[in-house]
């Protein structure tokens, strides 16, 4: 069971805006940056969000992330095919000592 | 062009070792800390340790307390795990990153281990 928590599942349409949460606590999300992670099938993870809501470039700016006190959510717009992935947010957790990821969301474009 | 290379992956039985490299390349590998992250078959992310640019600080998380082990070596440009103990729940790709919770964050394309009788 991971310190985060992230809905299995997600899915929209093409056009569509989804919203994916990761709700956490105030040792973790509450104290520490978020970073979201895209996995696409059978690849490496490659960074989508950086704290909380500032996007690398390359990243569409059809993804965007932001936080709320203990919880962060990573929002997609104009939804594609190509979307569809796997979705990791990714903290600190002060009380742990260690990174923590959320249990990941698998995202379908139906 | 950033580089990661991961390799020593492989089948061992349950309480054998395997000792994963990782091979930098395309950036000054001193200036950023290391990750090792890992996933089961089917599973999700899963953190695993890692280590301050200097070696000074190294963290893990609850399950490889005592059997793994995090190194680097910046004159190499590279990382290291040592495992020892291996549990068939230890199976996974294993990646190496770097800045997990930076504006970068480089993988490598991960190296599988199994853990079978």
């Amino acid at each position: 069971q991971s310190v985060l928590t992230q809905p299995p599942s997600a899915s929209g349409t093409p056009g569509q805006r989804v919203t994916i949460s990761c709700s956490g606590s105030r040792s973790n999300i509450g104290s520490n940056t978020v970073n979201w992670y895209q996995q696409l099938p059978g690849t490496a993870p490659k960074l989508l969000i950086y704290s909380h809501d500032q996007r690398p470039s390359g990243v569409p700016d059809r993804f965007s992330g932001s936080k709320s006190g203990t919880s962060a959510s990573l929002a997609i717009s104009g939804l594609r095919s190509e979307d569809e992935a796997d979705y990791y947010c990714v903290t600190w957790d002060d009380s742990l000592n260690a990174v923590v990821f959320g249990g990941g969301t698998k995202l379908t474009v139906l | 062009e950033v580089q990661l290379v991961e390799s020593g992956g492989g089948l061992v039985q349950p309480g054998g070792s395997l000792r994963l490299s990782c091979a930098a390349s395309g950036f000054t590998f001193s200036y950023y800390w290391m990750h090792w992250v890992r996933q089961a078959p089917g599973r999700g992310l899963e953190w695993v340790a890692n280590i301050k640019q200097d070696g000074s600080e190294i963290y893990y998380v609850d399950s490889v307390k005592g059997r793994f082990t995090i190194s680097r070596d910046n004159a190499k440009n590279s990382l290291y795990l040592q495992m020892n103990g291996l549990r068939a729940e230890d199976t996974a790709v294993y990646y190496c990153a770097t800045s997990l919770l930076a504006a970068t964050s480089h993988w490598g394309q991960g190296t599988l281990v199994t853990v079978s009788s």
